[in-house]
């Protein structure tokens, strides 16, 4: 059963480019999670979804930060305008359901650079 | 809000110490309770976890007992070898409807000499 799949593992961005980052959940899981680490910190969520609907962006930021999880294919996390402080790694975890106590499975991550 | 405070490191021991890592958290109700761990250049790999009081969660030589009274969430490992050798974050799912991210510590970054 393969894991949490991200890609790609290395981006890098020149201030102003969008970055499109890709998370394929374990297989039967349905539920995706995105966190963001910044250098020197811990992970922070961002945003919760499940196929087709976003359940909680509550860690979200408000402008040029966008996701989706369509009926097929990945979960996307898309930064448009990206600037030099969004250069951090990002996370994907999924999980096979909802429930309270459902451990969450982390992907490789995509560790985004922008010059 | 949920938050979760480890100890400052990097925190160095020579092999086959003892290990203790400490966790406490700030949470209402009945969090779950997670260790995870991240070796270099990798994503997170779940260690271990507890999810209600006094359960003690383990694996790999690694223990952790949920205290309620203490709100901590302590690492331990009796032997420590090289391999051991990551960052371990503490993290808690917080109890009830919208407790759908997990909440972080800062990391806990740990070196193991030979």
């Amino acid at each position: 059963n393969a894991g949490v799949m991200q890609n790609p593992r290395h981006l890098v961005r020149r201030r102003g480019q969008e970055a499109r980052l890709r998370c394929s959940p374990m297989k039967g899981h349905s539920h995706v999670y995105w966190y963001r680490q910044l250098p020197e910190e811990g992970l922070k969520f961002m945003v919760y979804l499940q196929k087709e609907n976003i359940i909680d962006e509550s860690g979200m930021p408000k402008e040029r930060f966008s996701a989706e999880f369509p009926k097929e294919g990945p979960s996307i996390l898309r930064i448009q305008q990206v600037v030099r402080g969004d250069s951090a790694a990002y996370f994907c975890a999924s999980s096979p359901q909802r429930v309270e106590r459902e451990t969450q499975y982390f992907g490789p991550g995509t560790r985004l650079l922008v010059l | 809000g949920d938050s979760v405070t480890q100890m400052e490191g990097p925190v160095t021991l020579s092999e086959e110490a003892c290990l203790t890592i400490n966790c406490t958290y700030t949470a209402t109700g009945y969090p779950s309770l997670f260790w995870y761990v991240q070796y270099p250049g990798e994503g997170l790999q779940l260690l271990l976890k507890a999810t209600k009081a006094d359960d003690k969660g383990s694996n790999k030589g690694f223990e952790a007992t949920y205290r309620k009274e203490t709100t901590s969430f302590h690492l331990e490992k009796g032997s420590v070898q090289v391999s051991d050798s990551a960052v371990y974050f503490c993290a808690l799912r917080g109890e009830g409807g919208g407790a759908d991210g997990l909440t972080f510590g800062k990391g806990t970054h740990l070196i193991i000499q030979p």
